[in-house]
């Protein structure tokens, strides 16, 4: 596609339950990126892809949340046991290449409310 | 840690005025880039400028240019002829050129208000 996005635009559910958040990143980019947006604590960085490999994964929140990018192309993040500190808008991002020259191109986000 | 600080989270400008955005940051990199990115209402984050910070002429884009005084560790955006499409979350970034996360830090944003 055009630009990169991200699917569903909006979320909504249960304390406790998974969820699964997919980004489409502009076709031919090899990096990708995760951040989440809150009122709290503002834009943050989670996590980044390199082809399918993400070397770091420290600056996910909890070991309840992972994600995963198949065929250097889609990429998933799941929240397991979701609770209502996770509600947020997650942004994804994808670049050219992983080097910080590179231009970050942002998807519209999903917007997660958990009840 | 880098950290970037916003100080101003409101700015409100007349239509076809001048305003200044400001943006300090902290880090002990020599070698990194300096963004600055809009968020409409839609989310969509786009990107309005960027600076190397090994660079020392200031970058301009059209409207948009900025005061990037790397002794200071300060990166201020300028919108001139500012325009009602301009309103908008705007949000200084950082991203360092060694190895680690490899993501962007953000400040916590300015709401810029265009008055008509």
């Amino acid at each position: 596609g055009a630009g990169v996005s991200q699917s569903p635009s909006n979320k909504v559910t249960e304390k406790g339950k998974d969820v699964e958040l997919r980004c489409d990143p502009i076709s031919g980019h090899t990096a990708l990126y995760w951040y989440r947006q809150s009122l709290g604590q503002g834009l943050e960085f989670l996590i980044y892809f390199q082809g399918n490999s993400a070397p770091d994964k420290s600056g996910l929140p909890s070991d309840r949340f992972s994600a995963e990018r198949t065929g250097g192309s889609v990429s998933t993040l799941t929240i397991q046991r979701t609770q209502q500190e996770d509600s947020a808008v997650y942004l994804c991002a994808s670049s050219l290449a992983l080097s910080y020259y590179n231009e970050q191109f942002f998807g519209p986000g999903t917007r997660l409310t958990v009840l | 840690a880098q950290t970037v600080t916003q100080s101003q989270p409101e700015m409100s400008v007349q239509e076809a005025e001048t305003v200044t955005l400001s943006c300090t940051y902290d880090t002990s990199e020599s070698d990194y880039y300096l963004f600055w990115y809009k968020q409409p209402p839609s989310r969509q984050m786009i990107l309005v400028i960027r600076q190397e910070a090994y660079k020392q002429q200031n970058a301009t884009e059209n409207r948009f240019s900025v005061n990037f005084q790397k002794a200071a560790k300060s990166f201020s955006l300028k919108i001139s002829d500012s325009q009602l499409g301009d309103a908008a979350m705007y949000f200084c970034a950082y991203r360092d050129s060694g190895g680690g996360a490899d993501g962007l830090t953000f400040g916590k944003g300015t709401h810029l208000i265009i008055q008509p």
